[in-house]
């Protein structure tokens, strides 16, 4: 079984700060990783993947994300947040080779930007 | 907009009813997922279908079904409404079954009473 950990129910950062919203998982074999963001009334878009490669992948609107096979972790960052950034963000992990694409996510973050 | 519709937005019916969700994919997707969101189980992947056939269960009810349609829509019934079935149901699309995003749409919120 494939599951997801998004330890922080809120992260609050001031705008103009760095943001890094976590997320650990635990899937056998290599995993494909996916952030999402979802704003208030509105379905999810999805902001980046990990399939292979380069441990660090970046995404859209300015987001980035790191891949830690040893620490299975893939926390999501931002060098510099904007208050558009607030929302909740969503880890999930899909298994290869397992002949579907389904998604496990995690709990979610809320992400508060301050002005 | 990530070009998969889903209707109704919203939808409120009473306990013990029927409701059919509709879900058009992106165009050229094959793959279709339905998830439920709700504010104890979180987003819980229900079922998939690829190009007409289905192809992954999740935590989906036996009160729940789900089909692919020929034109590549899908519809997912829910019956026999409990009030616990109150959640937002989204629909997801993707070009192949693995190894790509899926794009969700704005999704159907039901209320049960």
């Amino acid at each position: 079984a494939q599951s997801v950990a998004q330890p922080e129910d809120q992260v609050n950062v001031a705008e103009g700060n760095p943001l890094t919203v976590k997320c650990t998982y635990s899937v056998s074999g290599n995993p494909y990783l996916f952030w999402y963001v979802q704003y208030p009334n509105r379905g999810l878009q999805f902001l980046l993947k990990y399939i292979t490669g380069d441990n660090l992948v970046k995404g859209s609107y300015g987001f980035e994300a790191e891949f830690n096979k040893s620490q299975t972790s893939f926390h999501l960052k931002k060098p510099s947040a904007l208050v558009s950034d607030s929302a909740l963000y969503f880890c999930a992990v899909s298994r290869p080779g397992a002949g579907s694409y389904q998604l496990t996510f995690g709990k979610g973050t809320k992400l508060s930007v301050i002005p | 907009d990530s070009g998969v519709t889903q209707t109704p937005k919203h939808l409120i019916t009473a306990t013990g009813q029927r409701v059919t969700l509709r879900c058009s994919p992106r165009s050229g997707d094959l793959s279709v997922y339905w998830y439920q969101q709700s504010l104890d189980q979180g987003l819980q992947f229900l079922i998939q279908y690829y190009n007409g056939e289905e192809r992954a269960k999740g935590n989906i009810l036996e009160r729940f079904s789900a089909q692919q349609f020929p034109d590549l829509h899908s519809e997912l019934n829910l019956s026999s409404l409990e009030l616990g079935d109150s959640a937002l149901y989204f629909c997801a699309s993707s070009v192949q079954v693995q190894n790509t995003e899926a794009f969700f749409g704005q999704g159907t919120r039901l209320t049960v009473v």
